[in-house]
């Protein structure tokens, strides 16, 4: 299968541990979406790289949380100091280029208890 | 006033119905619009893309844009019970292409 994939599936994580997630995006997509839903809202823009470039930042990106794509290819999430309210799925997207359609991975859901 | 404005459902028809889903959205700026599925936890899948107003079918679905009144809907023919699922629109403009979606319609096809 060439999807999306993310990695873990699911983390549960305490109040105030750090958390890193992983994007692999199909191959040769040059642009790679984060994004976060809640339960019963539609996903949220978080931030996206063109290639290694991070371009956007969305103000829900906290301080607390960074995002890498090194050489363009695979892209992690990493949130420090979690709180309850990071609780939510974390979705990746990619696509070939700029005005292309977004394919998503199946998400990583974190609960922080 | 949000961006997106998507009814949340859920939506019950039978099994066979016409099932007609919409959005309406504020921003002009939208070039692009799209409708995901998404099934409980798992990750939107792209079930139409389309660009600017007009028609576009594929199979039992068909995706109409209306840029002049800031609508959009989603028509599935012949539903199926494995068409119970949650059904996202998104729309996008500009560089960045970040999509905005609708709160989601939960829809139930009984059988």
């Amino acid at each position: 299968d060439t999807g999306v994939s993310q990695n873990p599936r699911h983390k549960i994580t305490k109040r105030g541990q750090n958390v890193t997630f992983r994007c692999d995006p199909i191959s040769e997509h040059n642009r790679l979406y984060w994004y976060r839903q809640t339960l019963g809202q539609g996903p949220e823009f978080l931030t996206y790289f063109q290639n290694e470039a991070q371009l956007e930042k969305s103000r829900l990106l906290s301080d607390r949380f960074s995002a890498e794509r090194p050489k363009g290819s695979f892209s992690t999430l990493e949130i420090q100091r979690t709180e309850q309210g990071d609780s939510a799925m974390y979705l990746c997207a990619s696509s070939p280029g700029a005005q292309d359609e977004q394919y998503f991975g199946p998400g990583t859901r974190l609960t922080v208890t | 006033q949000k961006e997106v404005e998507q009814d949340p459902g859920p939506l019950s028809v039978p099994e066979g119905a016409i099932v007609s889903l919409n959005c309406t959205y504020s921003n002009s700026a939208f070039q692009y619009f799209m409708w995901y599925r998404q099934y409980s936890r798992k990750g939107p899948e792209l079930l139409m893309y389309t660009y600017s107003s007009g028609n576009k079918e594929d199979g039992r679905f068909t995706a109409q844009v209306d840029k002049s009144s800031k609508y959009i809907s989603l028509f599935i023919r012949d539903s199926q019970p494995s068409d119970s699922a949650t059904y996202l629109c998104a729309m996008s403009g500009g560089a960045t292409n970040k999509l905005i979606f609708g709160t989601g319609t939960l829809l139930a096809v009984q059988p």
